[in-house]
């Protein structure tokens, strides 16, 4: 257990769906990251917040994509009008700062039909 | 695009079998190398960070070995058990920016 916790751990959904996933960082750290995993690659980052600022977003994350951290602790990855695309398993990780390692949670596994 | 690539794709050893993996990554504004173990529906574990060029890092018996001017990092592991079955990836972290993952090795110790 690193002592970041994500929910739900599993997800399915219809395409056009709305879903919201949670991120419990651990309590401490100052920065909390997404990532999104696909079958046979490694995970490749979303988004990233200092307390409860987004410094910054990739290409990757499209408008449907919206993130929040509303007072510097857990946060929500929200994906609006959900496609089939979508479907991987979203991993959330939190650091004391930008250069410090990395603690990931489970995850949560999105399948969207 | 910062690539990092890992070799093998996956592996199948006996119990009791030494085994090594590769990470590749660009040499330049280098910072940090982590590398990370996944075992199926745990959160990936934190195994070894490392900044130095010659680094090498151990625990038990797993250990790691980093070369920053030709750009790649060792991951070996003494004596398999199934247990070290999961998937070891390698994140760059270069400075100022942030991590990129490798695609991973799946290691699938066989008793």
């Amino acid at each position: 257990d690193t002592g970041v916790s994500q929910d739900p751990r599993h997800k399915i959904t219809k395409r056009g769906q709305n879903v919201t996933f949670r991120c419990d960082p651990i309590s401490e750290h100052n920065r909390l990251y997404w990532y999104r995993q696909t079958l046979g690659q490694g995970p490749e980052f979303l988004t990233y917040f200092q307390n409860e600022a987004q410094l910054e977003k990739s290409r990757l994350l499209s408008d449907r994509f919206s993130a929040e951290r509303p007072k510097g602790s857990f946060s929500t990855l929200e994906i609006q009008r959900t496609e089939q695309g979508d479907s991987a398993m979203y991993l959330c990780a939190s650091s004391l700062d930008g250069l410090e390692t990395q603690y990931f949670g489970p995850g949560t596994r999105l399948l969207v039909l | 695009i910062l690539n990092v690539e890992q070799s093998p794709q996956s592996l199948h050893v006996q119990e009791g079998d030494s085994t090594n993996f590769t990470c590749s990554f660009p040499s330049s504004n280098f910072y940090a190398l982590h590398w990370y173990r996944w075992e199926t529906a745990k959160s990936p574990e934190a195994l070894f960070v490392m900044t130095l060029n010659g680094d090498e890092k151990k625990k038990g018996r797993i250990s790691a070995t980093l070369n920053t001017k030709e750009g790649y990092s060792y991951l070996y592991i003494k004596g398999s058990q199934p247990e070290d079955s999961a998937t070891y990836l390698c994140a760059f972290a270069p400075y100022g920016q942030n991590f990129v993952f490798g695609p991973g090795t799946r290691l699938s110790v066989l008793p």
